[in-house]
């Protein structure tokens, strides 16, 4: 079984912070997504990353893929109130003729105070 | 245009009865998937459907099931239900077999609740 752990599961600060959420596993995944979850909504797809050592930037995040494809970080600078959210990492397995499918991480629940 | 739209978006059950979840993909979409996310976890896979076949399940009982409609559309349906069948119901389309060349888009979801 594949197996996504995140770290840390909450985290609460102060509105210019830096934070870092780690996404980590003991399987090999052919690519690692990153999606923010807000109450109430569906995932949200904010990148794919396919290449071990992958670095990605969208503004203020950073997302990076392992060397070893097992694990990943996503890094954000100058946090702000509308970062507040769900964060999930997804490894996509997969499944040929029977496609594509994501095993989640239970997520990181990001709370940025003004 | 339309995202994926789910129906209906919050539903109370007793345990034994029988669901039955809702999905529109978007138009054009010809691949549904259905995830399951308990309260305090990540979403879990459950089916895929694509041109009316089923292409994947994840590990869950038999009393879960689903099907595709010629429209695209699909239904999720969970028999004899379980405290534990609790959560929040996701519904994702795409244009094709998924693959990470493509986006994949979630419904709001439907929550259910089993008392």
């Amino acid at each position: 079984t594949q197996l996504l752990e995140q770290s840390p599961q909450f985290l609460s600060i102060q509105e210019g912070e830096n934070l870092t959420v780690y996404c980590n596993s003991s399987s090999v995944f052919s690519s690692l997504q990153w999606y923010r979850q807000e109450p109430g909504e569906g995932p949200v797809l904010l990148v794919t990353v396919v290449t071990g050592g992958e670095v990605k930037k969208l503004k203020r995040l950073t997302f990076q893929f392992g060397d070893a494809r097992k694990d990943s970080s996503l890094h954000i600078t100058a946090a702000q109130p509308g970062d507040t959210g769900l964060y999930l990492c997804a490894g996509v397995t997969a499944g040929g003729e029977y496609g594509n499918k994501l095993v989640f991480g239970a997520g990181t629940i990001l709370r940025v105070k003004s | 245009d339309a995202g994926v739209t789910q129906s209906p978006t919050h539903l109370i059950k007793t345990r034994g009865q029988h669901v039955t979840l809702r999905c529109s993909p978007i138009s054009g979409h010809k691949s549904v998937s259905w995830y399951q996310q308990v309260l305090g976890q990540g979403p879990q896979f459950i089916f895929q459907y694509y041109e009316k076949e089923e292409r994947g399940r994840g590990n869950f009982p038999d009393r879960f099931s689903a099907r595709q409609f010629p429209n695209y559309s699909s239904e999720l349906n969970v028999n004899a239900l379980l405290l534990g069948d609790s959560a929040l119901y996701l519904c994702a389309s795409s244009l094709f077999l998924w693959s990470t060349n493509e986006k994949l888009f979630f419904g709001s979801g439907t929550q259910l609740s089993v008392l």
